[in-house]
């Protein structure tokens, strides 16, 4: 059974520091991680996806990498700004050999930027 | 291009009475899927639906709740004789197909509050 972790589980920062944020999983055999963001009450945002294939992925400010082997990802936040408070999940897409699954998620890490 | 539509956004029912959530999929998706969150816990997969199919429902309670997704329509997720412990955020996702190194796209959650 796949089991993901993230840790820390909350995190406080200046603004302007780069940071990062890790991720592992227990079952290598995954077809794709993701990256969301959620904020207080609402719904979930997906910020970067990476085929089990792919080594990392890159949007603006954020990128994010995944060694496969060692169950392993992190999302990496530069320059960060108070906007980016929020709490950030991680989740794998496992191959159980039954076709596709839903999702397992991490518990996520709460990141709270000072201004 | 409207994305994942779910409502009511907020539900509230007294225990026993009958919860339904629905869940409008991106347009072109045909794929769907509802997860869980209880308070202080992570998303929990619940069940995975195509178009009048039940795919994978391995996460779903046993008793009380139940799901479709009709050929026309959206997307529902029935819960019936609602307990307190049925109290949390449902969300639903979608896919362009089910395979599982597609991007799923969230909704932005129903929260189910039970009296």
């Amino acid at each position: 059974k796949q089991e993901v972790t993230q840790i820390p589980a909350a995190l406080s920062v200046p603004e302007g520091e780069n940071l990062v944020l890790n991720c592992s999983f227990t079952d290598s055999a995954i077809y794709n991680l993701q990256w969301f963001r959620q904020d207080p009450g609402k719904g979930l945002t997906s910020l970067l996806l990476i085929q089990s294939s792919q080594r990392e992925q890159t949007s603006g400010r954020l990128n994010a990498s995944l060694d496969k082997s060692s169950g392993r990802s992190t999302l990496y936040i530069a320059a960060s700004q108070p906007g980016d408070s929020a709490t950030y999940l991680c989740a794998v897409a496992t191959d159980s050999g039954g076709g596709a699954d839903g999702l397992t998620f991490g518990k996520g890490t709460h990141l709270i930027i000072q201004p | 291009n409207a994305g994942v539509m779910q409502n009511p956004r907020h539900l509230v029912r007294r225990r026993g009475q009958e919860a339904r959530l629905r869940c409008s999929p991106m347009k072109g998706h045909s794929h769907v899927y509802w997860y869980r969150q209880l308070p202080e816990e992570g998303l929990k997969f619940m069940v995975y639906l195509q178009k009048e199919n039940i795919i994978d429902e391995s996460g779903m309670p046993k008793e009380r709740f139940s799901a479709e997704f009709p050929k026309e329509g959206p997307s529902i997720l029935r819960i019936q004789q609602v307990v307190r412990g049925d109290s949390a955020a449902y969300f639903c996702a979608s896919s362009r197909t089910g395979y599982s190194y597609n991007e799923q796209f969230f909704g932005p959650g129903t929260r189910l509050t039970v009296l």
